[in-house]
């Protein structure tokens, strides 16, 4: 079946470096990725959607030079929290459409295993 | 603003007996709904997709209902088993690219 790969799974950082989680779509190709993060007990929530070749789309009140996403092929999306902070501290998870789920006109989505960000 | 809802508060049963969620959300009409289930620190998994011409859809132990009336989904899980244990989110799309959204999710725990 469908397979997203995210990585890493998990990892910690000092506060202000960067940090790069890849999101790969193992055997399908992903024009378009989705990128949630979600605080504990909490939903998900959508940050932006990775467009293949082109810049990615933020939801409201996600800082876009903050969060830097690359979708530079059809099968690898880059999220890059760039100066993170505590605050910054989150399970992020991606996810694709278009996989082996075959329901013609919905977008069901394949997600990866999440990367857990820890800040010090 | 849209707005999804799913009773937040943990639903314990015994197993064996039918598990009941429930999603309703208002504001909108989406053409469809889907359902996922998270387990504790992985990504969700997709369930069922219900449409909204569809009154009923079934995936072995699993119903989906979408009452475009009521604007609501009901989600069943018949036989439950302590396996069934998890966080159950719905998500309907909105915006472009058929982006989904999703509720907070209800977490269902299946006691032996």
């Amino acid at each position: 079946g469908a397979v997203v790969s995210q990585h890493p799974s998990w990892v910690i950082c000092k506060s202000g470096t960067s940090v790069k989680i890849e999101c790969r779509s193992l055997d399908f190709q992903a024009t378009t990725m989705f990128w949630y993060r979600q605080f504990p007990k909490q939903s998900l929530m959508l940050m932006a959607t990775s467009n293949e070749g082109s810049k990615a789309t933020y939801e409201q009140g996600v800082e876009k030079d903050k969060f830097l996403i690359n979708h530079a092929s059809l099968t690898l999306s880059t999220l890059t929290v760039t100066s993170a902070h505590p605050e910054d501290s989150s399970f992020y998870i991606c996810s694709a459409g278009g996989a082996g789920i075959v329901d013609s006109g919905a977008n069901v989505l394949t997600f990866g295993a999440g990367s857990r960000l820890t800040v010090l | 603003s849209q707005k999804i809802e799913q009773n937040s508060e943990a639903l314990n049963i015994q197993e064996g007996k039918t598990a009941t969620l429930t999603c309703n959300y208002t504001n909108y009409s989406p053409a469809y709904l889907q359902w996922y289930r998270q387990d504790p620190g992985r990504g969700p998994v997709f369930l069922l997709l219900i449409r909204e011409n569809e009154k009923e859809k079934r995936k072995e132990r699993l119903k989906v209902t979408f009452d475009t009336t009521l604007k609501q989904s009901l989600f069943h899980i018949t036989a439950s088993q302590p396996a069934d244990s998890a966080t159950y989110l719905c998500a309907p799309p909105t915006g472009g690219y058929n982006k989904l959204i999703f509720g907070a999710g209800t977490r269902l725990a299946v006691h032996p």
